[in-house]
């Protein structure tokens, strides 16, 4: 089946701590997007990439990394700069180009304790 | 700055009636405007894109109008049912190129017997 995949479901760790979350697609997308979800609030964007060695800092980018290295895969890294980690962060997908609809993945949802 | 608002109080109807939803922006000059369906813990699904030239888009049950004069998109479900019920959120792409989307906060419905 083609689709997005995002692991884990669920994810603890504690302050202080660095944490990678995976994101997988199969779909051939060239463009993955990394966002952050709070209650109440909407998707924020953290980073996004159109193309594989390439991304860019989306809205709230600071105390998060990702790396491009495969078209098919594209982590995010939560590091210890980052003030308030908890939070349910959500990878989608898309081909390259205007109007074309997002795939999301069903989500990480990081608690730090 | 730009600003997208969704209703953020639930919006309760019964079964059969017509769900409306409304999508406000402010600062945008979107080429177009995506609708999306979330549940509780997973990631959104997409709905319908509606272009800055289509003044109305269907499918299905569903139907949305894009008003570039009002900055406004209306969402209708007609003929509503209980597994209608969720949260929708509207989208806009902010580039004017790819299709980098800033979401609003959603709307959630619920659709009672």
């Amino acid at each position: 089946d083609g689709g997005i995949t995002q692991s884990p479901k669920y994810l603890f760790r504690k302050e202080g701590q660095n944490v990678t979350l995976s994101c997988e697609q199969n779909l051939n997308h060239d463009a993955m997007y990394w966002y952050r979800q709070d209650p109440g609030q909407g998707l924020r964007l953290i980073y996004y990439s159109q193309i594989v060695n390439d991304f860019q800092k989306g809205d709230i980018a600071e105390g998060y990394s990702v790396s491009r290295e495969k078209k098919e895969s594209f982590p995010l890294t939560v590091t210890s700069a980052q003030k308030n980690p908890t939070a349910f962060y959500l990878c989608a997908s898309s081909m390259r180009g205007e109007d074309t609809e997002a795939f999301f993945g069903q989500g990480t949802r990081l608690t730090v304790v | 700055s730009q600003k997208i608002e969704q209703n953020s109080e639930a919006l309760n109807i019964q079964e059969g009636k017509t769900a409306t939803l409304t999508c406000n922006y402010t600062n945008y000059s979107p080429a177009y405007l995506q609708w999306y369906r979330q549940d509780p813990g997973r990631g959104p699904v997409f709905l319908l894109l509606i272009r800055e030239n289509e003044k109305e888009k269907r499918k299905e049950r569903l139907k949305v109008t894009f008003d570039t004069t009002l900055k406004q998109s209306l969402f209708h479900i007609t003929a509503s049912q209980p597994a209608d019920s969720a949260t929708y959120l509207c989208a806009l792409d902010n580039t004017g190129g790819g299709n980098k989307l800033t979401f609003g906060t959603g709307t959630q419905l619920k659709v009672e017997l």
